[in-house]
């Protein structure tokens, strides 16, 4: 098992659709979670960040944690043409063995005008 | 503020050739990544520096990579020789703080072995 699962993609949804994005992972010592959305071509930018448990809302994004069931979530609320990137889950635990900040797969979505 | 400045951002070499690859972090930032992405996949930490030390590089084939940074500011990552599978983006990313910290990324060295 990896240590973070992303589900697959890709993701097609017409434009003011909402989309919701999840990981799931194994390792208890996570306590970072991060959602990064890279554009074709660019590197990955930081788009939510949580310290352990709970919600986080940034505008029309959305970022929940449920560490009890290993699950993170990212919500986008009224999906726009330019949300159409691939979104990377990443966490990390704090300093020591489990610090290394680990990336799911990601998932494209296109945001169909 | 300039970003992560990375260079080349295309490569094209054949198998057993070597490559290498530079990284100018954002200034002040005391931690430098590279991370290899392969097509279809999330980043995958090589190694890691704080300032000029090597913090983790448990994932880096060190029979053919091989990673520096000299006075604490920028890095080169070599591939010698490459293979096939050596195909990838080259990400370098700099942060903060070495834990828990945002990671600011380049736009990538995509490197292509034929």
């Amino acid at each position: 098992q990896k240590e973070v699962e992303q589900d697959p993609g890709p993701l097609s949804v017409p434009e003011g659709a909402i989309v919701s994005l999840n990981c799931t992972y194994s390792n208890s010592a996570f306590q970072y979670f991060m959602w990064y959305r890279q554009y074709s071509r660019k590197g990955p930018e930081l788009l939510m960040y949580t310290y352990s448990s709970g919600n986080k809302e940034d505008g029309r994004f959305t970022a929940q944690v449920d560490k009890s069931s290993k699950y993170i979530s990212l919500f986008i609320r009224d999906s726009q043409p330019s949300d159409s990137a691939t979104y990377l889950c990443a966490m990390s635990g704090l300093p020591g063995a489990n610090s290394k900040l680990t990336f799911g797969k990601g998932i494209t979505l296109s945001v169909r005008p | 503020e300039a970003g992560v400045a990375q260079s080349p951002r295309y490569k094209i070499i054949e198998k057993r050739q070597s490559v290498a690859f530079w990284c100018n972090p954002i200034s002040g930032h005391a931690t430098l990544y590279w991370y290899q992405q392969i097509l279809g996949q999330g980043p995958k930490l090589l190694i890691q520096f704080q300032n000029n030390g090597v913090v983790d590089d448990s994932q880096l084939p060190k029979d053919r990579f091989s990673a520096e940074r000299l006075k604490g500011v920028d890095s080169t990552l070599k591939i010698q020789p490459a293979k096939l599978e050596d195909s990838a983006v080259y990400l370098c990313a700099s942060s903060l703080r070495p834990v828990g910290g945002e990671l600011f990324f380049g736009e990538g060295s995509r490197l292509t072995v034929l």
